[in-house]
């Protein structure tokens, strides 16, 4: 079975501060992508940061980055200069290639950026 | 293009009522999918659509839900006979699957049922 886990179910950092977000996963497949999306409180989920198992070199998108460890089945997600618009939920999802296409969740780790 | 739409934002009905919901996706995406969530919880997939056929239905999903997309664009979502535990997020997503570049798929705001 492929699976999604994310140790941390919650976290909260101060404001200017660097986090880093857990996410480990298991599939047997080769091809396969990984994402990171945010869900803020009473909003819909975006897209943070997409990852392709191919490429060794690790996503970044302006303050947020991923260290994809793909042996180790690791992917975290690293928010630098945290800023108040960052509280959400956040996501880990696995969509497999050789399946059908659907994404296998994480159970989310809940973000608070305090002032 | 405006994202994906959903409809209504809000629903409350009686317990036994039928409802439904519209997604409207992004317009040139050939998937759309179907997921509901709880409190706290990520999603959990419903069903999906590549053009206007169904491929897959969760084998956790009721008898009493159906879905349904002519034409393969907007989608409908039907519960009939609502009970208490549907309480929860819809949420549409969408993506185009054709290019290996733009597999992510984007989401609606959700539609938020409370069943009484």
């Amino acid at each position: 079975a492929q699976t999604v886990t994310q140790s941390q179910p919650e976290m909260s950092v101060q404001e200017a501060e660097t986090v880093t977000l857990s996410c480990t996963y298991d599939t047997s497949e080769n091809n396969y992508y990984l994402f990171w999306y945010k869900q803020p409180p009473s909003r819909q989920m975006i897209l943070v940061i997409r990852q392709e198992a191919y490429k060794q070199q690790n996503a970044t998108e302006n303050r947020f980055s991923v260290n994809f460890q793909k042996a180790a089945k690791s992917f975290s997600l690293k928010i630098s200069d945290s800023q108040l618009g960052d509280t959400a939920m956040y996501f880990c999802a696995l969509l497999p290639m050789d399946s059908n296409y659907q994404l296998i969740w994480g159970a989310g780790t809940k973000l608070i950026i305090k002032p | 293009d405006t994202g994906v739409s959903q409809d209504p934002r809000h629903k409350i009905t009686k317990r036994g009522q039928n409802v439904t919901f519209r997604c409207d996706p992004i317009s040139e995406h050939n998937r759309l999918y179907w997921y509901r969530q709880t409190l706290g919880q990520g999603p959990e997939f419903l069903t999906y659509f590549q053009n206007e056929a169904q491929l897959e239905k969760s084998r956790l999903l009721s008898d009493r839900f159906s879905a349904e997309r002519p034409k393969g664009s907007f989608s409908t979502l039907e519960i009939q006979r609502t009970e208490q535990g549907d309480s929860a997020m819809y949420l549409c997503a969408s993506s185009f699957n054709r290019r290996t570049s733009e597999l992510e798929q984007y989401f609606g705001p959700g539609t938020r049922l409370t069943v009484t």
